[in-house]
């Protein structure tokens, strides 16, 4: 069975340019996750959708960064403009309900 | 709010041994989820173990077992023969069983195994 897949695994880019990650869940699993882990802070949760459906934005740092689920294999956070402190690792995970979060390779990204 | 403390920040242990995380967690939900999950230097999140707040007898998996201690809310990693393998960061999280199904993770321990 393939696990939860992120894309791309490693993003460089210059500060105001705009960048997309991408998430696949594992196939039947309702709850999706995205965190964001920085030395500074651990790890942390942006957001999380229900059956595609966003729950909780509470950790979204700001309006800069977006998230949406168009159905349920497919999900993406946005940062625009992007900007040197969103710098992190960022991993999308999957849960069939409050089962455990299966986590994704994660993104790596350093903006310049 | 969840919180969640490993006190121990590094860790040496020899090939062979067995080692244990601490982790000590803090909640008013009566059930929860305790999970412990490795990250190698390579990045990736890989789930270890699971422990249910009602369930009696402490989880199991593999080489890893948890000392789960609900009165004194601890549930700590013990790594069984420890392998070259298991040097990585080990991080300890809960999920309250309420409505809120954040996972809250502690800082993580940085384990590191010598031949």
């Amino acid at each position: 069975d393939a696990g939860v897949i992120q894309s791309p695994r490693h993003e460089v880019t210059e500060m105001g340019q705009e960048v997309t990650l991408r998430c696949k869940p594992i196939s039947g699993h309702d709850y999706l996750f995205w965190y964001r882990q920085t030395m500074m802070r651990g790890l942390e949760l942006l957001i999380y959708f229900n059956n595609n459906v966003p729950i909780d934005d509470s950790g979204m740092p700001e309006d800069r960064f977006s998230a949406k689920m168009p159905n349920a294999s497919f999900s993406t956070l946005k940062i625009q403009p992007s900007e040197p402190r969103d710098s992190a690792v960022y991993f999308c995970a999957s849960s069939l309900g409050v089962d455990t979060q299966y986590f994704g390779p994660g993104t790596r990204l350093t903006v310049l | 709010a969840q919180k969640i403390t490993q006190t121990q920040p590094g860790m040496f242990v020899q090939e062979k041994e067995a080692v244990t995380l601490d982790c000590t967690y803090d909640t008013s939900d009566q059930s929860y989820g305790l999970f412990w999950y490795k990250q190698p230097s390579s990045g990736e999140m890989i789930f270890l173990i699971y422990q249910g707040s009602y369930d009696e007898q402490n989880a199991t998996e593999g080489r890893y077992s948890l000392n789960f201690q609900k009165a004194r809310k601890s549930a700590n990693l013990v790594i069984s023969a420890s392998q070259l393998g298991d040097s990585a960061m080990y991080f300890c999280a809960m999920i309250p069983r309420s409505n809120d199904y954040k996972l809250s993770f502690g800082a993580g321990t940085t384990v590191t195994v010598r031949a």
